[in-house]
């Protein structure tokens, strides 16, 4: 079946530096991929998709390529702030019902 | 504000008892789902309904039973809990077509004692 790895955290950085997440993907055919992120006490937030082969999702500073031939969506973001720091999740669905399949998500905390 | 909102925020209840989350959404979405999420963050999909029908049932125990009285609304009945049925409950809602993001709500923290 489908799945979703992505590196265990947590990532611990300072402000402003530079933060890549890595994320893979195993699925039959082309799924779209996700990226969420879970601030403390709260749901889950879409941040950024990418539905199709080198496609560049980007939001808020933070921006994933779909990657087919390393079948990888690394999220990357070039100067984190303090309210960066919660949970990402990785995601990828090859449904019509958009069932998500989600990576065990990586905690990152960014420190002044 | 247009959301997907799930009460009780917190839900603190004994082992044996049965309890039951609420959902809703004024999205307009024709999907909707529940998710569990463990205290290492893992999140599961436990159900998932269509327009009212029922379309994933993950494999759940039978202790849990998802009602849809419309579109709009998706509750979780849990009977008889358990130790391990604690965790935070999501809700989610989505459009059913391809590549539709996920709106979620912001749980329910479930702790049985």
């Amino acid at each position: 079946g489908d799945s979703v790895t992505q590196m265990e955290g947590p990532v611990t950085l300072s402000e402003e530096a530079f933060l890549t997440i890595n994320c893979t993907y195993t699925a039959t055919g082309y799924p779209s991929l996700f990226w969420y992120v879970q601030y403390p006490g709260e749901g889950l937030q879409l941040l950024l998709k990418a539905t199709k082969a080198d496609d560049k999702g980007s939001n808020k500073g933070f921006e994933a390529t779909y990657r087919k031939e390393t079948t990888s969506f690394h999220l990357e973001k070039g100067s984190v702030q303090v309210s960066d720091s919660a949970v990402y999740f990785c995601a990828s669905t090859n449904s019509g019902y958009s069932t998500l399949t989600f990576g065990k998500g990586t905690m990152l905390l960014v420190s002044p | 504000d247009t959301a997907v909102s799930q009460t009780p925020k917190y839900l603190v209840t004994q082992m044996g008892n049965d309890k039951s989350i609420k959902c809703e959404q004024n999205l307009g979405h024709d999907t909707m789902y529940w998710y569990k999420q463990d205290s290492k963050k893992f999140l599961k999909i436990m159900f998932s309904y269509n327009n009212k029908e029922l379309i994933i049932n993950e494999t759940v125990p039978n202790r849990f039973s998802p009602k849809s009285p419309d579109k709009a609304h998706l509750n979780l009945h849990i009977n008889s809990l358990e130790l391990g049925d604690s965790a935070v409950y999501f809700c989610a809602s989505s459009q059913s077509q391809p590549n539709s993001p996920l709106h979620f709500g912001n749980g329910t923290r479930l702790t049985v004692t």
